[in-house]
């Protein structure tokens, strides 16, 4: 059973600074890494999918790549409406999140 | 538009069952693989159950296999989840999720808003 393991846990980033979350995974994996993000109060919302392709609607600033068992979401500027609780998933494993919080 | 409803949530006492259901519109549901996803209060997501769009396949996270069981009605649009011998642990927000692709590679790309399920004496 693949581990994704997200880091790091929290993140204090100010408006409009660039942000990258990683999320490795414990074994090779197909490209299939899916980014949802979470408000409080609200369910997940799907950002990415296969790694690096956008879900319809969502902003450019959300971009995904992947190198190996190592997967990355990057917001390019952050704005107020990204801080939230980003997860990845993989084979039905969720990583445990990566907090996005304003410093 | 693509909704999915959760329903059936609430306060049950530990040993207890609990059925919960999710109404699916806006897609062809009989396409789709369903899963159900929860989050214990202030924690991550975990998967809980997959079932393919026939019911050929179905599929549980270890910390439910033999107490919970997915099933879904194609004619009705409608997904279940029967819940027995509930505990403490298993206080969550039940989300219903349609899945796109498979099992191993699929992803849920639609969520309801969830159910409460509290699991208290």
């Amino acid at each position: 059973e693949v581990v994704m393991t997200q880091s790091p846990g929290t993140l204090s980033v100010s408006p409009g600074e660039r942000v990258t979350l990683s999320c490795r995974a414990s074994q090779s994996v197909r490209n299939s890494l899916a980014w949802y993000q979470q408000k409080p109060g609200q369910a997940p919302r799907l950002l990415i999918y296969g790694a690096s392709t956008r879900a319809t609607g969502i902003p450019a600033r959300f971009s995904g790549s992947v190198s190996g068992t190592e997967f990355t979401l990057t917001i390019s500027r952050l704005q107020s409406e990204d801080f939230a609780v980003y997860y990845c998933h993989e084979s039905h494993t969720f990583g445990g999140g990566t907090k996005v919080e304003i410093k | 538009e693509v909704q999915v409803v959760e329903s059936g949530g609430g306060l049950v006492k530990p040993g207890g069952s609990l059925r919960l259901s999710c109404a699916a519109s806006g897609f062809i549901f009989s396409d789709y693989s369903m899963n159900w996803v929860r989050q214990a209060p202030g924690k991550g997501l975990e998967w809980v159950s997959f079932i393919s769009a026939s019911s050929t396949y179905v599929y549980y996270g270890d910390s439910v296999r033999g107490r919970f069981t997915i099933s879904r009605e194609n004619a009705k649009n409608s997904l279940y989840l029967q819940m027995d011998s509930l505990s403490a642990e298993d206080t969550a927000i039940y989300y219903c999720a349609r899945v796109t692709g498979g099992y191993n590679h699929g992803y849920p790309d639609y969520w309801g808003q969830g159910t409460l399920v509290t699991v208290s004496a």
